[in-house]
């Protein structure tokens, strides 16, 4: 059965500290995203990686940043938390068929 | 730019009622569509999809004829049962390559 992993359901931190969301997928697959997930504005893109190392940023990447050290893990991480991150982030993998993705459970962060 | 709108939620539906989920893009050219499905408390998988103008996607039930005409991928499902309820997503990619543009979201209730 094919998975893609999320470090935590839940997360509460607090503003300005350092918040590391981990994902692992077990599928050997190139493509690695992380999106954000809000009432009435459904997925966001935030970054995505086609290969280890390698990252290009999506739709907003502000206050973001990503790691992708090993094929089957790429980390979000967010250098200062803020309040206006609070949100759903999901971890998504797909092979060369970008539009065929996998999803993680999501972790649910909230910032206080 | 390519966008995907969806009928706003939430829908209370009956078991075995019909299933309705309105979903319009706007795309220059000829884009793939695609629905994808979150259950509660997971990750979304991908639920069908069509590549091509007048292409009809099927899966579990639910169907969406791709048309081109009216720029319209509307889900249907003849008889819905409570195991349906989920948030349904209306999805969009140019080319295999593409990112994937995700619509808002529908969120559906089934109840007995």
């Amino acid at each position: 059965d094919v998975k893609v992993t999320q470090s935590s359901r839940y997360l509460v931190k607090r503003t300005g500290e350092k918040v590391f969301l981990e994902c692992v997928q077990d599928m050997d697959h190139e493509n690695m995203f992380w999106y954000r997930q809000d009432p009435g504005l459904g997925l966001r893109l935030i970054y995505f990686s086609y290969d280890v190392k390698m990252k290009e940023k999506g739709d907003i990447p502000e206050g973001y940043s990503v790691s992708r050290e090993k094929k089957e893990r790429f980390s979000l991480i967010l250098e200062s938390a803020s309040t206006n991150q609070t949100s759903m982030y999901l971890c998504a993998s797909s092979s060369n068929r970008i539009y065929e993705q996998y999803f993680g459970p999501g972790t649910r962060l909230t910032v206080t | 730019g390519n966008s995907v709108t969806q009928m706003e939620g939430p829908v209370t539906l009956s078991e075995e009622a019909f299933l309705t989920i309105n979903c319009t893009y706007t795309a220059t050219g000829y884009p793939s569509l695609f629905w994808y499905v979150q259950y509660p408390g997971e990750g979304l998988q991908l639920l069908l999809k069509a590549t091509k103008a007048d292409d009809k996607g099927s899966n579990k039930g639910f169907e969406a004829t791709y048309r081109k005409e009216t720029t319209s991928f509307h889900l249907e499902k003849g008889s819905v049962q409570v195991s349906d309820s989920a948030v349904y997503f209306c999805a969009l990619v140019k080319t295999s390559y593409d990112k994937v543009i995700f619509g808002p979201g529908t969120s559906l209730s089934v109840i007995p």
